[in-house]
């Protein structure tokens, strides 16, 4: 498609399992970013990928969450060892580059710990 | 530091003009971003301005920006039904390691009455 693409738009999960979360960015996109909205923390940023440069995680709220960016195209974020305060709604975004100005988000994966 | 305020409600009379006014802190803010974001959707990018313009307007959006007293605003011309929505007001700043993330505000409610 042409927009930025997430799955599962929807996923619960048992607290203590393992979740990954996947991003397709917009064609030809070299920057992605992560960002979690949630009902008491608003829109956080998580993690961001720019080509081949090192990764900004500076958002990433704990050791449990990861995330990888596979030849510089879709990117999956994993939390382990979910925790209910976990429960969110994940999005992705992608723009043209560190100098693109338009920066398009998906449709998110909402995520629901039990 | 970097932050982003943003009134919480606004609601106007449809073919009214509605006002969503923004306050940020960062004097490096590269380009300022104003997002829609529908129940249960992603957000949608409606407009954005680089920081060293005043005024930009796309159709019935108008932007305005006051870079000495770090205000944005967006106006939405003949405001319809459709437009009910949150608005969120967001900053790109080069920050420490230039990764152009984006800075959110808390989102503003617009309702909009028949």
């Amino acid at each position: 498609g042409a927009g930025v693409s997430q799955s599962p738009s929807n996923k619960v999960t048992e607290k203590g399992k393992d979740v990954e979360l996947r991003c397709d960015p917009i064609s030809g996109h070299t920057a992605l970013y992560w960002y979690r909205q949630s009902l008491g923390q608003g829109l956080e940023f998580l993690i961001y990928f720019q080509g081949n440069s090192a990764p900004d995680k500076s958002g990433l709220p704990s050791d449990r969450f990861s995330a990888e960016r596979t030849g510089g195209s879709v990117s999956t974020l994993t939390i382990q060892r979910t925790q209910q305060e976990d429960s969110a709604v994940y999005l992705c975004a992608s723009s043209p580059g560190i100098s693109g100005n338009t920066i398009y988000f998906g449709e998110g994966s909402w995520l629901t710990v039990v | 530091g970097e932050d982003v305020e943003q009134s919480l409600f606004l609601s106007v009379r449809e073919g009214d003009s509605s006002v969503i006014n923004c306050t940020y802190t960062d004097s490096s803010s590269t380009y300022l971003y104003w997002y829609k974001q529908e129940p249960g959707a992603g957000l949608q990018l409606l407009t954005y301005i680089f920081s060293n313009m005043d005024m930009k307007q796309d159709q019935r959006l108008t932007v305005l920006l006051n870079k000495k007293d770090k205000h944005l605003s967006l106006r939405i011309a003949d405001t319809q039904t459709g437009d009910s929505a949150i608005y969120f007001c967001a900053e790109r700043t080069p920050g420490s390691s230039n990764t152009g993330k984006l800075i959110f505000g808390q989102g503003t409610t617009l309702q909009v009455k028949p």
